[in-house]
């Protein structure tokens, strides 16, 4: 069974700019989730999404917005970039069941100049 | 605040020797844990599950949970070199939101 894809694989952008990260689950999983890996911070939970729908989310800034299709691939947009958005984005996937384990992608790295 | 807190480390044992990683956790209602290893560079990958009070063995691997005390331990036997890596903890709540600590630095030293 295939692991769970991350597109791209790194990314430069500039301050102001937006981006979009895409993430394609391990199949027949229906849950994936968004987070966001720096040195200081560690692993920072974004949000979830299940079955086209956010399921949680954690304590970021509405820069940060995401989507799943009905296919469960998900998308990630962050708009109006700054520095401190550089980072590893990581998404995981799992089947969404209660407290069931996730899988990680390869993740994004994102560079904010 | 739910939270996942590790020792950051670093921990330097030898080959051979046995590692011992530990975690607390401070929501009571986290029903499932999980340790992931994330080489530097890398995304994490799943290491073990516990959800039950009690030890957990795979290979050299041993899982502890106490959920009196929100205590959850990785043991690695005869640890080797390329266990060297960053060790995380994570607690998951039933609406499958998880938590996950800072990672603990382990390096096997030849």
């Amino acid at each position: 069974k295939a692991g769970v894809t991350q597109t791209p694989r790194y990314l430069i952008k500039t301050r102001g700019q937006q981006v979009t990260l895409s993430c394609s689950p391990i199949s027949g999983h229906r849950s994936v989730s968004w987070y966001q890996q720096t040195p200081g911070q560690g692993l920072q939970f974004l949000f979830e999404y299940f079955s086209e729908t956010q399921r949680n989310k954690g304590n970021f800034p509405g820069r940060f917005s995401g989507r799943q299709f009905s296919n469960s691939r998900s998308e990630m947009n962050v708009s109006t970039l700054e520095l401190g958005d550089s980072a590893l984005y990581l998404c995981a996937s799992s089947q969404g069941l209660d407290t069931d384990t996730q899988y990680f992608g390869p993740g994004t790295r994102l560079t904010v100049l | 605040q739910k939270e996942v807190e590790q020792n950051s480390g670093p921990l330097s044992v030898p080959e051979g020797a046995i590692a011992s990683l530990n975690c607390t956790y401070s929501d009571r209602g986290s029903q499932s844990f999980f340790w992931y290893r994330q080489y530097s560079g890398k995304s994490p990958e799943l290491i073990m599950s516990i959800y039950s009070n009690g030890d957990k063995e795979d290979g050299r691997f041993t899982a502890q949970l106490n959920k009196a005390s929100q205590y959850v331990s990785l043991l690695i036997r005869d640890s080797q070199p390329s266990d060297s890596a960053t060790y995380l903890c994570a607690g998951a709540n039933t609406g499958n939101q998880f938590y996950f600590g800072t990672g603990t630095s382990l390096t096997v030293i030849p």
